[in-house]
């Protein structure tokens, strides 16, 4: 079983478009991210949830909207697509707590395609 | 179709040969550093990590070394095989308000046959 799934891989649509990404983790994580990388492969964080609860906005655009229906669910809303929005997104989770040497299991990633 | 790899330093390598990744820090009060790979399509996968206290980890097949006083650390993958390529990349933990995982640009690693 995938431990960190998203849907769709792939996602091509046209600006001005509202679309979502779905992302699911069945390792009983309580906190998840949204990372973004570039065509440069530079990892950006855009969003933390720790039991659905927003603990990390890293200064992304309010047409990006995560949402965490529970703790094993965060799905990314994008309204209103530009072209800079086209990327790869991962998604990630770890388990709870504070500890510094612990480790984030990613997703496969979703490939963004604005036209 | 992707740009990607033009602008992303590149290391290339024959196959069975040893590989070292580079990367630079610039907080010296940094104590935690991890690498990930990320195959094609695929997303990062934790190899290995290292505390400050330490200059040396090893794992299977591969090495980091860490060095404090110029502020940078390798990874060292020895005899590399074709499943080493991918893209290399070193992060740092952030513990502001929460647990925060800041990643450097990234080496491509190719292996020559």
């Amino acid at each position: 079983d995938t431990a960190v799934s998203q849907t769709p891989k792939y996602l091509v649509t046209q600006m001005g478009n509202d679309k979502s990404i779905k992302c699911e983790q069945n390792l009983g994580h309580d906190t998840m991210y949204w990372y973004k990388q570039d065509s440069k492969k530079f990892l950006k964080i855009m969003f933390s949830y720790n039991n659905k609860e927003l603990i990390i906005n890293e200064t992304v655009p309010n047409r990006f909207s995560p949402k965490s229906p529970d703790k094993a669910h965060l799905n990314l809303h994008i309204n209103s697509l530009e072209l800079g929005d086209s990327a790869v997104y991962f998604c990630a989770s770890k388990a709870r707590g504070y500890s510094i040497n612990e480790k984030l299991f990613f997703g496969s990633g979703t490939q963004l395609s604005v036209l | 179709g992707e740009s990607v790899g033009l602008h992303l330093p590149t290391l290339s390598v024959q196959e069975g040969d040893n590989s070292i990744i580079n990367c630079a820090y610039s907080n010296s009060a940094s104590d935690y550093f991890i690498w990930y790979k990320q195959e094609s399509g695929k997303g990062p996968q934790f190899i290995i990590d290292i505390r400050s206290n330490m200059d040396k980890r090893q794992g299977q097949r591969v090495t980091v070394l860490l060095n404090k006083t110029v502020k940078h650390l390798s990874l060292q993958i020895a005899a590399t095989q074709p499943g080493d390529s991918a893209v290399y990349f070193c992060a740092e933990p952030r513990m502001d308000s929460s647990y925060k995982l800041i990643f450097g640009s990234g080496t491509r690693l190719l292996v020559r046959p």
